[in-house]
């Protein structure tokens, strides 16, 4: 089915061990962005792609960051993972910056001890 | 700092009885957005109301859209036990920013 794929579903790491989250959309879409949601808020934007070639931060950068490998795959890594990091993350694409919703993937859920 | 604050943070209802959900932002939006998001899973888009529209409707859900006061409000009529879920509105600009949303409880 089409739609937006993340790995894994379920993480965990210690203390400054490093790790890549991997994201996949096959409906050509432009645009990703990747979310972290915490108990009792809503989703905060760590890093997007407006299109190929770009990455902008968001709200929540620092301790990550994120590759655009191409149109399909967007990519967040944690360099030196941290309890503080310990969420789900969401990964998200739209078709582009205008009326377009977003589609979400399943996310991944992440504990740092 | 989240863009979109929905009030209130609990709603429970039983099934049949409709259920409003309230959101306000801060700055200017090109649209705004709902999503449902199922207890361990990612959010659903719901519906998009655009800045110029004031009322837009999708099957059971009715969302109106009010820029002079920003604000807007999901209608759910007829609640079912299936839509239990948190519902989050999003405004966007260059990007979504999303308030903690509305955590909707339904009994059957």
């Amino acid at each position: 089915n089409a739609g937006v794929t993340q790995t894994p579903k379920f993480q965990v790491l210690k203390t400054g061990q490093s790790m890549t989250l991997q994201c996949a959309q096959d409906m050509n879409h432009n645009s990703m962005y990747w979310y972290r949601q915490d108990p009792g808020m809503g989703l905060r934007l760590i890093y997007y792609s407006a299109s190929e070639g770009t990455t902008d931060k968001g709200e929540v950068p620092n301790g990550y960051n994120v590759s655009r490998l191409n149109k399909r795959e967007f990519s967040l890594r944690l360099e030196s993972a941290a309890p503080s990091q310990t969420s789900v993350y969401f990964c998200a694409s739209r078709r582009s910056r205008g009326f377009d919703g977003y589609t979400f993937g399943s996310g991944t859920r992440l504990t740092v001890v | 700092s989240q863009q979109g604050e929905e009030d209130p943070q609990a709603l429970s209802i039983q099934e049949g009885e409709n259920a409003t959900m309230n959101c306000s932002y801060k700055t200017s939006i090109n649209n705004l957005q709902w999503y449902r998001q199922n207890s361990g899973r990612g959010l659903v888009h719901l519906i998009l109301i655009r800045s110029n529209e004031r009322e837009k409707h999708s099957g059971r859900l009715r969302v109106t859209l009010d820029t002079s006061k920003k604000s807007s409000s999901l209608l759910i009529t007829a609640s079912r036990a299936a839509d239990t879920a948190s519902y989050f509105c999003a405004t966007a600009g260059n990007d979504m920013r999303f308030g903690a949303g509305t955590r909707l409880t339904v009994k059957p």
